[in-house]
């Protein structure tokens, strides 16, 4: 078990470019969840998947954040037209719900909008 | 709507001296009450769930307990390494986990 991992670890990116993120769960863990940071804030909730379904979604997910996990495994986190709002940490945990409820996090992934 | 709150913001101990973080929450449906441990850059570390009123739990220098509104995070002689933020997390019926803004402890030699 090496944990949940995440890639890129830092990202920076202009303004109107597209990025993608990836993160990898534990595996077996049947839940994958996205979430955003920013500073000296908690984490807030994006959207996540059982297996390879996409379950929720929050508000805060515009049309321009796009999520994915195919075959329910690792999943992809993209944002095309990035704006300066958009920096944050982007972070990913998963958990095995069958088993508790815990989820357990990745190292996040650092995005800089200029 | 689910919500948690924390307290202090900010906390500045000298290594040795105990002290309590509060954690106040709001939430249909408690599936859960987390806590993690956040060093600046890098994600949230697991350290304990708590599932209902009256549960405790014990890590090292680290004592979570919940009641029906609230949680504590007891922390017992401080060193300087137990220094980070500390965040309080519930899970109810929505399946969203909710984070307060975190407690920043710093703890001074």
């Amino acid at each position: 078990d090496t944990g949940v991992s995440q890639d890129p670890r830092h990202k920076i990116t202009k303004r109107g470019q597209n990025v993608t993120f990836r993160c990898d769960p534990i595996s077996e863990h049947n839940r994958l969840y996205w979430y955003r940071q920013t500073l000296g804030q908690g984490p807030e909730f994006l959207t996540y998947f059982q297996n390879e379904a996409q379950l929720e979604k929050s508000r805060l997910l515009s049309d321009r954040f796009s999520a994915e996990r195919p075959k329910g495994s690792f999943s992809t986190l993209e944002i095309q037209r990035t704006e300066q709002g958009d920096s944050a940490m982007y972070l990913c945990a998963s958990s095995n719900r069958d088993r508790e409820e815990t989820q357990y996090f990745g190292p996040g992934t650092r995005l800089l909008v200029l | 709507e689910d919500q948690v709150t924390q307290s202090p913001e900010a906390l500045r101990l000298q290594e040795g001296e105990s002290s309590s973080l509060n954690c106040s929450y709001t939430v249909s449906g408690l599936r859960g009450l987390f806590w993690y441990r956040q060093d600046p850059g890098k994600g949230p570390e697991f350290l304990f769930t708590l599932y209902s009123a009256g549960e405790e739990k014990e890590k090292e220098r680290l004592k979570a307990t919940l009641t029906k509104k609230e949680s504590f995070l007891h922390i017992t002689a401080p060193k300087p390494e137990d220094s980070a933020t500390y965040l309080c997390a519930s899970l109810g019926n929505t399946g969203k986990l909710i984070f307060g803004q975190g407690t920043t402890l710093q703890v001074k030699p």
